[in-house]
């Protein structure tokens, strides 16, 4: 299957601080990225939809001046948690879709931690 | 929201027995996926089940699929300690758009 790197691996900010989380496809172009949230023991919640060019559509609940993404290209798309509380502490994981579509490509996870 | 609903939510067997784990929907898809999480770590793909496919097998995992039910199972034979983790479902309606996953399974193999 198709590579996706997630970086960094972990990260631990002062609340306050705002921290970015990048995800690359390595191999292939993804037309579509997709960012979750895993808090503890709890399954994966989407968080945002992007596509390469286009503002990224979030869902209901998550606030997109608080959470920031820029698919700035096929390869790479951002993920920038601005002034950081330690609710924010959670596991984020990006995945990818290509040119085919019904297959999805995760990134390992990014932890975050804010203290 | 949440669409698959894993059953059970943990489940604890001997090393060698059968795990079956069990997922529900609710609406149309176009397949459906079985995800392994290790503690604290990332997603991997165990396999993918297509809407017109019924029942698919890979090394020692069997996946069923029922439509009419909206309902698919995940059986793992002759389990490991090295299969405890966490198991999810995830279905996917159509191209380019996201995953929804269930709440998952966590599968303790004591050995």
């Amino acid at each position: 299957g198709a590579v996706v790197s997630q970086h960094p691996s972990w990260v631990i900010c002062k609340s306050g601080t705002s921290v970015k989380i990048e995800c690359r496809s390595l191999d292939f172009q993804a037309t579509t990225m997709f960012w979750y949230r895993q808090f503890p023991k709890q399954s994966l919640m989407l968080m945002a939809t992007s596509n390469e060019g286009s503002k990224a559509t979030y869902e209901q609940g998550v606030e997109k001046d608080k959470f920031l993404i820029n698919h700035a290209s096929l390869t790479l798309s951002t993920l920038t948690v601005t002034s950081a509380h330690p609710e924010d502490s959670s596991f984020y994981i990006c995945s990818c879709s290509g040119t085919e579509t019904y297959e999805q490509y995760f990134g390992p996870g990014t932890r975050l931690t804010v203290t | 929201s949440q669409q698959g609903e894993e059953d059970p939510q943990a489940l604890s067997i001997q090393e060698g027995e059968n795990a079956t784990m069990n997922c529900s929907y609710k609406t149309s898809i176009n397949n459906l996926q079985w995800y392994r999480q290790n503690s604290g770590r990332g997603l991997v793909h165990l396999i993918l089940i297509r809407s017109n496919e019924r029942e698919k097998h890979s090394g020692r995992l069997r996946v069923t699929l029922d439509t009419s039910k909206k309902s698919s199972s995940l059986l793992i034979t002759a389990s490991r300690a090295a299969d405890t983790a966490s198991y999810f479902c995830a279905t996917l309606n159509s191209g380019n758009t996201p995953l929804v996953f269930g709440k998952g399974t966590r599968l303790s193999v004591i050995a």
